[in-house]
């Protein structure tokens, strides 16, 4: 299994600005990957992070908006960029701790961000 | 492709009756599936998983869930709801053909369980 603390666990922001959301796990992963849970709706896949190599990202989802750091196999940033009301969402960040298929994932507790 | 459908966005139960969460799949290949819970302002939390084997998988807090292969279904079930089970309960699925590990999961099912 695997331990993920994630900060803020919640942050109200104003328009225009940015957030960074820290994702620290307590063992070494290959592959981290970063959620976004809209109100009322499913988790949808915003990219994964591996480390040593640029973030992939999911239709929908760009770099200048999403940008992610992945600087060891511990720990990963996403940063939401010039936020609107739209982003108001909680980001969830996962792990798949064994790195085999037939694994689950783990999560972190999340990050609840209201923009105004 | 792989996706995940959970038909029913509520299920309402009282307390110490069974529960049955409803989830299908499609996929290319052979798929790993997956029941997640989620609690108010909490991250998701794993209860069972389906690889291989046993049509029937027993999980945490007395979940179970049983794959049918014919029906593309992974239903999940607990005998005798508690007032504690009332969550968000995501399925989700890998497909075996797959080269990453990307998740899918379904909308969602909100339970409640009454006393």
């Amino acid at each position: 299994s695997a331990v993920i603390s994630q900060k803020p666990s919640r942050d109200i922001c104003q328009r225009g600005t940015s957030l960074t959301i820290q994702c620290q796990v307590d063992s070494q992963v290959t592959m981290m990957f970063w959620y976004r849970q809209q109100p009322g709706q499913s988790l949808t896949l915003i990219a994964t992070a591996n480390q040593g190599s640029e973030a992939t990202y999911e239709s929908g989802f760009v770099i200048d908006k999403f940008p992610i750091s992945r600087p060891n196999l511990t720990f990963s940033t996403l940063t939401v960029s010039n936020m609107s009301p739209e982003d108001s969402s909680i980001y969830l960040c996962s792990v798949d701790a064994a790195g085999r298929m037939n694994t689950e994932a783990f999560f972190g507790q999340g990050t609840r961000l209201t923009v105004v | 492709a792989q996706s995940v459908a959970q038909p029913e966005d509520q299920v309402n139960v009282a307390e110490g009756n069974p529960l049955t969460v409803k989830c299908t799949y499609s996929v290319s290949g052979n798929p790993y599936l997956f029941w997640y819970v989620q609690y108010p302002n909490r991250g998701l939390q794993f209860l069972l998983k389906y690889i291989t084997g046993d049509n029937l998988v027993k999980g945490s807090y007395g979940f179970e869930a049983e794959f049918n292969k014919s029906q593309t279904s992974f239903h999940l079930k607990k005998p005798s709801a508690l007032v504690s089970d009332s969550a968000l309960y995501f399925c989700a699925v890998r497909d075996t053909r797959s080269n990453d590990y990307k998740l899918s999961f379904g909308a969602g099912t909100t339970v409640t369980v009454r006393a």
